[in-house]
């Protein structure tokens, strides 16, 4: 069966930082790019960020450059968000997706089940 | 960067209507555009890739159409569980945006 799985998220305090994990199986994840999407309470999605293939290539919204870095270890199976100097307004479910295709960058077929990232004092 | 704008916002419709949600790019996007259905507390079910191409699995009463700049989805004859959020994705930049989305509720 193909999914994601992530874990990771929590209850973390403003300026903080948490690391997130996106567990692949069932299909060849180093062929894929990968994206992080978010959505706040009551709101609606966000792309976050994506990784090429071999990890040469990173993207991110611009409300998170220079504070989340997105990285996978293709060994592993494995896609990561590493969430630093956390805003109240990064406060969101996290999903991992992949695209349906191993070229295309989007129409993400692919979703895992989110985990919650609330910042908060 | 590429916006994507979504109307309307909120939308009634009874069993059975035919329904219409229009997104909008700032840009040019080709038919690098998604659809996608989402319900509360779960995640979002691609729809439509590629502005027109039915994903497998997902019912014909849905269809996309459009290239460019502007994109619709239909859905042919409302059904009781077609009631959820739709969201357009473009895909033809590195920036996967999404629209605002568009709520279908029961009128």
């Amino acid at each position: 069966e193909v999914q994601l799985v992530e874990s990771g998220g929590g209850l973390v305090q403003p300026g903080g930082s948490l690391r997130l994990s996106c567990a692949a199986s069932g299909f060849t994840f180093s062929n894929y790019w990968m994206s992080w999407v978010r959505q706040a309470p009551g709101k609606g999605l966000e792309w976050v960020a994506n990784i090429k293939q071999d990890g040469s290539e990173k993207y991110y919204v611009d409300s998170v450059k220079g504070r989340f870095t997105i990285s996978r270890d293709n060994a592993k199976n494995s896609l990561y968000l590493q969430m630093n100097s956390l805003r109240a307004e990064d406060t969101a479910v996290y999903y991992c997706a992949r695209p349906r295709v191993t070229a295309s960058l989007g129409a993400f077929d692919i979703w895992g089940q989110g985990t919650m990232v609330t910042v908060s004092s | 960067d590429i916006q994507m704008t979504q109307s309307p916002s909120t939308l009634s419709a009874s069993i059975g209507d035919r329904v219409t949600i229009t997104c909008r790019a700032s840009q040019s996007i080709s038919s690098w555009l998604a659809w996608y259905q989402q319900k509360p507390g779960k995640a979002p079910k691609l729809l439509i890739y590629k502005a027109s191409s039915l994903e497998s699995g997902v019912p014909s009463r849905f269809s996309g159409s459009g290239s460019g700049t502007e994109f619709t989805l239909t859905i042919s004859s409302l059904q009781p569980d077609d009631f959820a959020t739709y969201y357009c994705q473009q895909y033809n930049s590195y920036s996967g945006t999404f629209g605002q989305g568009t709520k279908v509720e029961i009128k």
